[in-house]
């Protein structure tokens, strides 16, 4: 596709619920980065995948969050049995290549609330 | 620990100048890059700065001083379009890992 692609756009859900979310990057590109934002904030870097490898993990905020990685393409981000902390809105990010400076392409994030 | 600090709002009129100060402390340090976020958007790429000195682009230009640990994004002939959030972020592992500041909200009134 042209772009970062995230589903679903917004997520409410109930305290204790599971959810997943879903990032599709942009084809050919071989890094893909999680992180999250709260209201306000500035966005916390939770994981990268290099393929389908995440060396990274330390960013996630606890065991009840788990990505992987299909190959150099789809990513989902689960977080099990959601806490109302959890809500912010979840950034995917991917770059063509690992390392480097290149530029981090976003996108348009999806939307928890949790009840 | 790692931190940047930036200013939380900036406002300042069409036409106007701003600079929108960084200042970082992190533990691996490859460059500092400048993202312009609206309101329910996402993230876009601004500039980089892996050197000191003045980079320009456009209307837009960002500087490094890396002895400083400090960064500013420059914005020149302001437009209402420009009302945004603006964060620096420093470019801290060998896998383009990016460590954000909180932003600075710029509102540009008429």
């Amino acid at each position: 596709g042209a772009g970062v692609s995230q589903s679903p756009s917004n997520k409410v859900t109930e305290k204790g619920k599971d959810v997943e979310l879903r990032c599709d990057p942009i084809s050919g590109h071989t890094a893909l980065y999680w992180y999250r934002q709260r209201l306000g904030q500035g966005l916390e870097f939770l994981i990268y995948f290099q393929g389908n490898s995440a060396p990274d993990k330390s960013g996630l905020p606890s065991d009840r969050f788990s990505a992987e990685r299909t190959g150099e393409s789809v990513s989902t981000l689960t977080i099990q049995r959601t806490q109302q902390e959890d809500s912010a809105v979840y950034l995917c990010a991917s770059t063509l290549t690992l390392g480097g400076t290149d530029t981090q392409y976003f996108g348009p994030g999806t939307r928890l609330t949790v009840l | 620990g790692q931190s940047l600090e930036q200013p939380s709002e900036v406002t300042a009129v069409e036409g106007a100048i701003v600079q929108i100060n960084c200042t970082y402390q992190t533990s691996g340090f490859y460059g500092l890059s400048w993202y312009q976020q609206h309101d329910g958007g996402a993230p876009t790429f601004l500039s980089y700065n892996a050197l000191d000195g003045l980079e320009e682009t456009g209307r837009f230009s960002s500087f490094l001083s890396r002895s400083d640990s400090y960064g500013y994004l420059l914005l020149q002939e302001l437009q209402m379009k420009d009302s945004a959030s603006y964060f620096c972020a420093v470019l801290s592992g060998g896998y383009n890992k990016l460590i954000f500041g909180a932003g600075t909200r710029l509102a540009v009134h008429p």
